[in-house]
Parts: structure tokens; sequence; C-alpha cells
């Protein structure tokens, strides 16, 4: 089946530190990878839809600044936390879809910004 | 606007005893319907999805679901549950248009008895 990987999946960084979490589709390609960000006994909050080759799309909301978004190949998207706060500590998952409707989800990123 | 409703924030059920979860939807289009489980600090696993055809659908793990349209409906099912079964379940909708986004429910955390 298809298998998506994040990593690190639990990662403790300082305030005004940057962080990068990597998204990978392991046995497909994935044209469209998404961002979701999801608060503690919460639902999954879509963040950014990104493309290969192209720049993610934004929910509304959510800083373009803050959370850099690169698709740099089918099997790979980046999410970087730029500056983290405090309030950006949450549980980030991922997702991709291939050329069907289904997306496939990977298995999160705890971050912790202390 | 697209969204999910899934009333019952939490749910007890005694093992063995069967087990409903509703999901309404609102969406101007025929959508695309999922279910998913999550286990704490885990990502979403797929129990079952409905894109056309049979309007019941069976599931991983013994679940079903059957959809509705006169009642916007999508509720998920298991006739005998299981102390595993304990987790957090989502309804989402998949939208058929651009990227093909979903739009989560809220939740509904699935408590298991003795």
């Amino acid at each position: 089946g298809a298998v998506v990987s994040q990593h690190p999946s639990r990662v403790i960084c300082k305030s005004g530190t940057s962080v990068k979490i990597e998204c990978r589709s392991l046995d497909f390609q994935a044209t469209t990878m998404f961002w979701y960000r999801q608060f503690p006994k919460q639902s999954l909050m879509l963040m950014a839809t990104s493309n290969e080759g192209s720049k993610a799309t934004y929910e509304q909301g959510v800083e373009k600044d803050k959370f850099l978004i690169n698709h740099a190949s089918l099997t790979l998207s980046t999410l970087t936390v730029t500056s983290a706060h405090p309030e950006d500590s949450s549980f980030y998952i991922c997702s991709a879809r291939d050329d069907g409707h289904e997306q496939y989800f990977g298995p999160g990123t705890r971050l912790t910004v202390t | 606007a697209q969204s999910v409703t899934q009333p019952d924030i939490h749910i007890t059920v005694s093992e063995g005893a069967s087990l409903e979860l509703r999901c309404n939807y609102s969406y101007g289009a025929t959508p695309y319907l999922f279910w998913y489980v999550q286990s704490p600090g885990q990502g979403l696993q797929l129990l079952l999805k409905y894109f056309s055809g049979d309007t019941l659908v069976q599931g991983i793990k013994g679940f079903e679901a059957e959809f509705k349209r006169s009642q916007s409906s999508f509720n998920l099912r298991k006739p005998s549950v299981h102390w595993s079964d304990a987790a957090e379940y989502f309804c989402a909708v998949g939208l058929n248009t651009g990227f093909q986004k979903l739009v989560f429910g809220t939740g509904t955390r699935l408590l298991v008895s003795p």
C-alpha cells in the first residue's frame, strides 16, 4: 500500500529557532501534498497544499512567511517553521495524494517549542 | 461552505456491543466520503471510503458505513466493538474540485468499557 513517512517524529526546539519537517511518499509519486496541524483533542486543520515545482497554496489565516513549504520533488515536501514560538507547539501531519481521490497520511511530527 | 458535523464528542460502548458513529456533511456536489481512525499520538488510518456505487461500504477491522444522500449522512457502524477500537474517529469529505482537499469533522472519541 501507499506509505508516507515523516521525519522527525518528535522535535524540541528553543523559541526563536527554525525547524524543518520532512514528508516523503515512499512507494508512489505524490502530485499533491497537504500539511495539517492538530491541537490536542481537536481535529485536523489544513494549513497548506503543495504541488511539486510550484508555490504552496495556504489556507486563510496561515502565515506564509512563518510556515515555509517546499515541494522539491514528487516524493518530498518540507515544512519549515521559522522563528518558532511556544504557540507553534502542535502535532503536524502531512498527507500525499497520487492521481486518485485518496490522501495517504504520515504518522505525524510532535513539535514542542520551549 | 463545506462542513462536516460529528455530533458526538465522546461515546462509551461496552465491549461486544454494537457501535454507530454519526457523520453529517454539507457539500453542494457529490462528495467523496472517508472515515479515519487515530490512536493517541499517531497519524490517521483509513477505515473506509465512498466514491460512488453501492452506498454500503465495507472497511477494515469489521467497520462499515452507509451513505444516505437524502440525509447527507455517512454513519460508521460496527456490530461488535473490541477494546482495541478505543480511539478517535474522524469523518471527512473530499472535495472533488481543485486539489481535492479534505474537510474533517471534529472527531468522536470512542471509549470501550469492559
